[in-house]
């Protein structure tokens, strides 16, 4: 059983599009986090949620929305997509203070 | 606020040669250190891990020592092989709903 799985793994799309990002974790726990790791590797978070509520948002344009309908899952949704927007997306999952526990990533490409 | 600096890579190493990645951090409180690996392809998974100072973290030959006076976690392999080829990141966090990451370092193993 996957412990924190995203959905697509790839996806290529044009600029000016919106698309989704959905992530589920099986773990139980009560905080989730997208982070966004660019072509050089570096990771920087974007949002985190603790049981279904908003804590951090990371100067992360409005054209982002996170969504957690319940406190096992966390989607991301991107309006009006741009090229700088290419990039790979990570959902994770952590008990609160504790290692988080990764998904496999999601690359989106803008073309 | 938190942050980790990593040692830049890339690293290239032959094979049962010994490797160290030095990581440092600034946190206001007393976080707790992580190391993470990234294999091709894959997202990141949890290295070892220490909660207070002087802990010893270790896993798959890899150890780190929580070092608060010089506010040090840096990773260490006495003998390394292809396999480690991989990203490393050192990470802290010092709140619940968050994991700081440094740079990763790129590791490559010749055999």
């Amino acid at each position: 059983d996957t412990a924190v799985s995203q959905t697509p793994k790839y996806l290529v799309t044009q600029m000016g599009n919106d698309k989704s990002i959905k992530c589920e974790q099986n773990l139980g726990h009560d905080t989730m986090y997208w982070y966004k790791q660019d072509s050089k590797k570096f990771l920087k978070i974007m949002f985190s949620y603790n049981n279904k509520e908003l804590i951090i948002n990371e100067t992360v344009p409005n054209r982002f929305s996170p969504k957690s309908p319940d406190k096992a899952h966390l989607n991301l949704h991107i309006n009006s997509l741009e090229l700088g927007d290419s990039a790979v997306y990570f959902c994770a999952s952590s008990p609160a203070g504790r290692e988080a526990f990764f998904g496999q990533g999601t690359r989106l490409t803008v073309v | 606020g938190d942050s980790v600096t990593q040692m830049e890579g890339p690293v290239t190493l032959s094979e049962e040669a010994c490797l160290t990645i030095n990581c440092t951090y600034t946190a206001t409180g007393y976080p707790s250190l992580f190391w993470y690996v990234q294999y091709p392809g894959e997202g990141l998974q949890l290295l070892l891990k220490a909660t207070k100072a002087d802990d010893k973290g270790s896993n798959k030959g890899f150890e780190a020592t929580y070092r608060k006076e010089t506010t040090s976690f840096h990773l260490e392999k006495g003998s390394v092989q292809v396999s480690d080829s991989a990203v490393y990141f050192c990470a802290l966090s010092d709140s619940d709903y968050k994991l700081s990451f440094g740079a990763g370092t790129t590791v490559t193993v010749r055999a």
